[in-house]
């Protein structure tokens, strides 16, 4: 079973367009994380959020966690090659509990 | 990354052989997980631990077992191994609570 679902599962863009990624939870949301994957490589943490409304970003990426706790979102501002890879998120959908559950994943690809 | 390393980082074994996968942390943290990734299930925990010799299970911990005698160590055994766990297995630690879990680059195995 998936308790959380990313959509779309494979994403092929434009370099330089914007692009968004979406992470839904069929429980509340108490602590949301994105993650990127190089092919073959490991994660690479990006952000975390923990409070419905919250927003955060770096460098060309947002990602926000809706007032409601239960879906959150991943958007990539004039996408470059470097942005190519697997996003992964993953989420605490117990409160307390001290483990991630991971949606299955989006590959994006970056077509100059 | 830094402060966890996983071994070996590859491995091919025989159906029915039983193998042992190790993570180890320079840290000293409290919680370490051990994952699997596989094409269209993102990453599903297997076990984790909170503390040496506290372990619990994941979602998919039939057929592996783990140990932590020391808080810097913890191992994944396959007992004996299938076809179905070939795999890239991650493991990961948590460095607090306002930072993302940290996970390793990986063992991939095979299993013929």
């Amino acid at each position: 079973s998936q308790e959380l679902e990313q959509s779309p599962q494979s994403l092929i863009v434009q370099e330089g367009k914007n692009l968004t990624i979406n992470c839904t939870s069929s429980k509340t949301l108490y602590g949301l994380y994105w993650y990127k994957q190089k092919y073959g490589e490991g994660l690479i943490f990006l952000m975390m959020l923990q409070k419905g409304g919250e927003e955060k970003s770096h460098e060309k990426i947002t990602a926000k966690l809706d007032e409601k706790k239960q879906q959150s979102s991943l958007h990539i501002t004039a996408s470059q090659p470097s942005h190519a890879g697997i996003y992964l998120c993953g989420a605490v959908i117990i409160q307390g509990a001290q483990k991630l559950v991971f949606g299955q994943g989006t590959r994006l690809t970056i077509n100059p | 990354d830094a402060g966890i390393t996983q071994s070996p980082r590859h491995k091919v074994t025989e159906t029915g052989t039983p193998v042992t996968l190790r993570c180890h942390q320079t840290e000293n943290h409290r919680y370490m997980y051990w994952y699997r990734q596989d094409p269209g299930h993102g990453l599903r925990l297997i076990h984790y631990s909170y503390g040496v010799k506290d372990t619990d299970k994941g979602e998919v911990s039939d057929g592996y077992s783990v140990s932590r005698s020391k808080t810097e160590d913890f191992l994944l055994t396959l007992e004996s191994a299938t076809s179905s766990q070939t795999s890239v297995y991650f493991c990961a630690i948590r460095p607090g609570t306002v930072y993302g879990y940290t996970f390793g680059s990986g063992t991939r195995l095979t299993v013929v």
